[in-house]
């Protein structure tokens, strides 16, 4: 049971670039989150997506856009990625809405923009 | 804006300690209140509490909630090196989206 996979565990980038972190779940859960963690900064929300075909913003999401492309999968792009996106990315699934269910994490992305 | 405030922001302790850890917040419509343990990868949970006075126990780890003073704490005993790892608080709201705190950095010396 893979749980959240996420895809690449690292990436360096040049400003400017543009790249997809990848995310899938097996467990069939409803909801899937994305988040960027940053020193002393805690977890931040990008975008979440509370059911297949739905998506919607965070508190964080300028410079990113997602996909939800079918129940299991979820994907964050960054268009034309800045050093200020240098940061760790995670997504999360859970069976529902959060504050009924809680969230399962995948192992993070850890992205480097130059 | 939904707001978590975790403290003390490290501690270090020696291994048989018992440390408490707090989390305030303020949300609009509180709806739960989540703890996680974050070693060096993905937060894994701990708990989520909803409901005041409730204590919720999970082996050495236990946590409590206070819906009328806006907090909650979560407390180990006889603590292990294994438990050295940043603790993660998390309310959702009306909104159904996590606000994290900066979490609490325990290091825990043989």
């Amino acid at each position: 049971n893979a749980g959240v996979t996420q895809t690449p565990k690292f990436q360096v980038l040049k400003t400017g670039q543009s790249m997809t972190l990848q995310c899938a779940q097996d467990m069939n859960h409803n909801s899937m989150y994305w988040y960027r963690q940053d020193p002393g900064m805690g977890l931040r929300l990008i975008y979440y997506s509370a059911s297949e075909g739905t998506t919607d913003k965070g508190e964080v999401p300028n410079g990113y856009n997602v996909s939800r492309l079918n129940k299991r999968e979820f994907s964050l792009r960054l268009e034309s990625a800045a050093p200020s996106q240098t940061s760790v990315y995670f997504c999360a699934s859970s069976p529902g809405q959060a504050g009924t269910y809680e969230q399962y994490f995948g192992p993070g992305t850890r992205l480097t923009v130059t | 804006e939904d707001k978590v405030v975790q403290s003390p922001l490290s501690l270090v302790v020696h291994e048989g300690d018992t440390v408490t850890l707090n989390c305030s917040y303020e949300v609009t419509n509180f709806r739960s209140l989540l703890w996680y343990k974050q070693e060096k990868k993905a937060p894994t949970f701990l708990f989520m509490l909803t409901s005041s006075g409730i204590e919720k126990k999970s082996g050495r780890l236990s946590s409590i909630l206070d819906k009328k003073e806006l907090f909650s704490i979560l407390n180990i005993t006889a603590t292990q090196t294994g438990d050295s790892a940043v603790y993660l608080c998390a309310v959702v709201g009306s909104n159904y989206k996590l606000t994290f705190g900066k979490g609490t950095l325990l290091t825990v010396n043989p």
